[in-house]
């Protein structure tokens, strides 16, 4: 299976924007690229999904490199309540089995 | 909606003893999962189910039951518990078959220690 690797953790300040990055340099052509977060006591929460394309929502932006090895999740400003583990998981398109490893830690200063 | 609902939100069970978790969706989701973490970790898959009556092993299996005799539930059975069960248990739903490839909705957790 395709290994995702992230920092451990990650800082941020309060209204500027974060780029947390994930390294996946043996994804296959049809492994999806999902990003989850989980704030503290909570179970996850979607973040965004993609599969070559740049996607973006309400929540954040995700950039994939052209080689797919590595994406980017945007989030625009930081805000407090965005301090949360971000995962980064790839899954393959017939695979039911979602895999998080252990995330990046992003906190958020004022 | 309420969502993803999951009873108890506590439960300390002793060695050998056996209980049901439960999770309940109101959201008429097809695909339900269940995901162990333990701290300091990611979640690991127990099982999964695609819709009523199908069931499918994850990662993590050994030690657990579940059954899906309807859309909204989908319990998970401790058989016999071990203390090396002790974590938190999350279930989740998301909508069509390939539900893990849409937007997973997770209940609060249930924290579980075995004594």
């Amino acid at each position: 299976d395709a290994k995702t690797t992230q920092p451990n953790s990650m800082e941020s300040n309060e209204e500027e924007p974060v780029h947390l990055p994930c390294n996946h340099s043996t994804i296959s052509g049809t492994d999806y690229i999902h990003w989850y977060r989980q704030l503290p006591s909570q179970g996850p929460e979607y973040v965004i999904h993609g599969l070559t394309s740049n996607v973006n929502n309400r929540m954040a932006s995700l950039a994939i490199a052209e080689d797919r090895k590595s994406s980017t999740l945007i989030l625009h400003r930081a805000t407090l309540r965005d301090a949360a583990v971000y995962y980064c998981i790839l899954l393959h398109h017939n695979n039911n089995d979602m895999r998080f490893g252990a995330g990046t830690r992003l906190t958020v200063k004022p | 909606n309420a969502g993803v609902t999951q009873t108890p939100k506590f439960q300390v069970l002793k060695t050998g003893q056996s209980m049901t978790l439960q999770c309940a969706q109101d959201m008429n989701h097809e695909y339900m999962s269940w995901y162990r973490q333990d701290p300091g970790m990611g979640l690991r898959l127990i099982h999964y189910s695609v819709g009523a009556g199908i069931t499918d092993q994850g990662e993590v299996p050994n030690g657990y039951n579940v059954s899906r005799s309807t859309t909204e539930d989908f319990p998970l059975r401790l058989l016999s518990a071990a203390p090396s069960q002790t974590s938190v248990y999350f279930c989740a739903s998301s909508s069509g078959t390939s539900g893990v490839h849409y937007e997973q909705y997770f209940g609060p957790g249930t924290r579980l220690t075995v004594t």
